[in-house]
């Protein structure tokens, strides 16, 4: 079965200072990929996928990510974090279908 | 353009209970999906229906069931409440339902049942 490792279930930066969020996936063939963020009390939001083409993907709110096939891994990236980045991230894989596999999140804390 | 609508967004029930959840999903998508959110099992999938017809099942018992109406509303029902069943129920709505055309599911804010 498909699944989605993210090994860090908190992370607190500075804000300005720079983030990466790690997500391995286990997945027979090409993934697709994405990375949602949720508020609390609320839905989940997209930031990025990657389906196929550039392993480095741009996304809303500054954030980027980089596909490496070889280390099974899809990290989240932000050159200066702010303040309302605070959130719970998730990485997820789709299987067939619109079926998502969810990573357990990560929790960003963002001190001032 | 609305997003996805789930109502009612907060609800409580006794052990035994039954509910339903509605979800309306963005005007021209076809494809529901439903998943449960809790603190310890995370985001998983319940189910997920195109064009009326349940496509995709998660590991779920038989209390979580679901429809789809003709106009793409959705709506899910858990019978027998548990205490385990107090979770966040997200309905999430996109435009293509087969294989990974699109891929990009978009969420609605949740409906937060708890159980007593």
């Amino acid at each position: 079965a498909q699944s989605v490792t993210q090994p860090d279930i908190h992370i607190t930066v500075s804000e300005g200072a720079s983030l990466e969020l790690r997500c391995n996936y286990s997945y027979g063939a090409t993934p697709y990929l994405f990375w949602y963020v949720q508020s609390p009390g609320q839905g989940l939001q997209l930031l990025l996928k990657y389906f196929s083409g550039d392993t480095l993907v741009q996304g809303i709110k500054g954030f980027e990510a980089e596909f490496k096939r070889s280390q099974s891994s899809f990290n989240l990236r932000k050159p200066s974090v702010h303040w309302s980045d605070a959130a719970e991230y998730f990485c997820a894989v789709m299987e067939y279908g619109n079926k998502l596999v969810f990573g357990a999140g990560t929790i960003l804390r963002v001190k001032s | 353009k609305a997003g996805v609508t789930q109502t009612p967004r907060y609800l409580i029930k006794t052990r035994g209970q039954q509910v339903t959840l509605s979800c309306s999903p963005i005007s021209g998508h076809r494809s529901v999906s439903w998943y449960q959110q809790t603190p310890g099992q995370g985001l998983q999938f319940l189910f997920e229906y195109f064009s009326e017809t349940q496509r995709n099942k998660g590991n779920f018992p038989g209390r979580f069931s679901g429809r789809q109406f003709s106009n793409s509303r959705s709506e899910m029902n858990v019978s027998t409440l548990e205490l385990g069943d107090s979770a966040l129920y997200l309905c999430a709505s996109s435009l293509v339902g087969r294989g990974m055309d699109t891929g990009e599911l978009f969420f609605g804010e949740g409906s937060r049942l708890t159980v007593l």
